[in-house]
């Protein structure tokens, strides 16, 4: 089965250091979105991706993150600064979506990438 | 604006016995539904999909979900649970004149005793 790759899947680092997480998506896809997941708040929608154009990313703090594609194989999402308060757990996922018409075929999701910032 | 809404943070419900996970939605639009399953340390995983036709769509595992259009309702059902269905379960939304992205409801946390 065709799956979403993320890495890492854990990360620990102190406050400040720059964070970046990558995301594989599944070969075809052309939609790509970044989650993130807390207790407190619950999944999260940070950013999305069409054909690798930024769609939408008001969901994310933009001082301090970034997301990009550089390819149509990877997705990236970085922090910088990162704070103690990043710490979540950071779902990409992937789609397919038809030109001009929302889809009606489910978003597939990595495993995560589990951060924690001291 | 658009929203998804899952009452109850949690269901507990024995082994063999039916269960119900409950989901509402507001939209402006017609709705594409779907249910999706987190086990811990994992992605979300796709069960099943509403997009029209029959109100009662099956799914993956034995899971079923009932559209009602009347209620705005689209409650995640199975006839028989297990102790391996404990997990976390999200119901979405996608609308069809909207963007692409999912609107997720807060998630609600299936046990199931044996």
């Amino acid at each position: 089965d065709a799956r979403v790759t993320q890495t890492p899947r854990h990360k620990v680092t102190e406050m400040g250091q720059e964070v970046t997480m990558r995301c594989q998506p599944i070969l075809g896809h052309n939609t790509v979105f970044w989650y993130r997941q807390t207790m407190m708040q619950g999944l999260e929608l940070l950013a999305y991706f069409r054909n690798r154009a930024p769609l939408d990313d008001s969901g994310m703090p933009k001082d301090r993150f970034s997301a990009e594609m550089p390819d149509a194989t990877l997705a990236t999402l970085k922090i910088q600064p990162s704070e103690p308060r990043d710490s979540a757990v950071y779902f990409c996922a992937s789609g397919l979506v038809p030109l001009g018409a929302p889809s009606n075929q489910p978003q597939h999701f990595g495993d995560g990438t589990r951060l924690s910032i001291l | 604006a658009q929203s998804v809404a899952q009452p109850e943070d949690q269901v507990n419900v024995a082994e063999g016995n039916p269960l119900t996970v409950k989901c509402t939605y507001s939209v402006s639009g017609n709705p594409y539904l779907f249910w999706y399953v987190q086990y811990p340390n994992r992605g979300l995983q796709f069960l099943l999909k509403y997009i029209t036709g029959d109100n009662l769509v099956k799914g993956s595992y034995g899971f079923e979900a009932e559209f009602n259009k009347s209620q705005t309702s689209f409650h995640l059902k199975k006839p028989s649970a297990l102790v391996s269905d404990s997990a976390l379960y999200f119901c979405a939304v996608r609308v069809h004149q909207a963007g692409t992205a999912l609107i997720f409801g807060k998630g609600t946390t299936l046990s199931v005793s044996s």
